[in-house]
């Protein structure tokens, strides 16, 4: 199985300023790394997908980063917003066919 | 839309009750999932379906039965509910094969329950 690390839990920045997350793991380079976002007391819902021969991908101000050497993800919101405010999760594609393994979570506050 | 519908939001049971959480989505999903998510653990799974009928056990099965006798619903049930677990449960569906392409999930809103 897959160890993953979000490397913080909390991140507050103030809005127009791009937020970093981290995310980690250990084990295999998974076939492709995954980013969701979850508000409170709501189920997580996609937001980008990067594979393990791309080393960038870009949806409108989000940017995803993977490096297989560092065993790495960034994820990068920029021109950031207070409604950007939520927790986000990485999650690793297992060697089991559809199995996920997810990070816990940072929570990134936004704040005007 | 595509929709993954979890039965109840709020539930409080008590010590060994039976707790069922049913799930139902409208995709036409082959894989579904239940994972609990608690704060500072982050999301667990605990139990998985691939097809009507089959079913693998998670990371922490323990305690939990599934059931899918229908591809559109995956049952998550509590034979005799503890306190320890009370928790966050997300039920969530995606597609499989060379359409999975992003193998993207997609949850319910999840079910908190309560064991007292």
């Amino acid at each position: 199985s897959q160890k993953i690390e979000q490397n913080s839990e909390a991140l507050n920045i103030q809005e127009g300023k791009t937020a970093t997350l981290t995310c980690n793991y250990t084990n295999y380079s998974p076939a492709y790394l995954q980013w969701y976002r979850q508000d409170p007391g709501r189920g997580p819902v996609f937001l980008l997908l990067i594979r393990e021969n791309e080393k960038e991908k870009r949806k409108e101000r989000l940017k995803v980063t993977f490096d297989t050497t560092l065993k790495q993800s960034l994820f990068h919101i920029t021109a950031s917003q207070p409604a950007d405010s939520a927790t986000y999760l990485c999650a690793l594609k297992g060697s089991t066919l559809g199995r996920l393994y997810f990070g816990r979570g940072t929570q990134l506050t936004v704040w005007p | 839309d595509v929709k993954v519908t979890q039965s109840s939001r709020y539930l409080v049971k008590r010590t060994g009750e039976k707790v069922f959480l049913e799930c139902v989505q409208d995709m036409d999903h082959e894989n579904m999932f239940w994972y609990r998510q608690d704060p500072g653990l982050g999301l667990r799974l605990i139990y998985f379906s691939y097809d009507v009928k089959m079913k693998e056990k998670g990371d922490i099965p323990e305690g939990y039965s599934v059931s899918r006798e229908k591809k559109e619903r995956f049952s998550l049930i509590l034979e005799s509910a503890s306190t320890n677990q009370t928790s966050m449960y997300l039920c969530a569906s995606s597609m499989r094969g060379l359409a999975a392409n992003t193998g993207e999930l997609f949850f319910g809103e999840g079910s908190r329950l309560t064991v007292l």
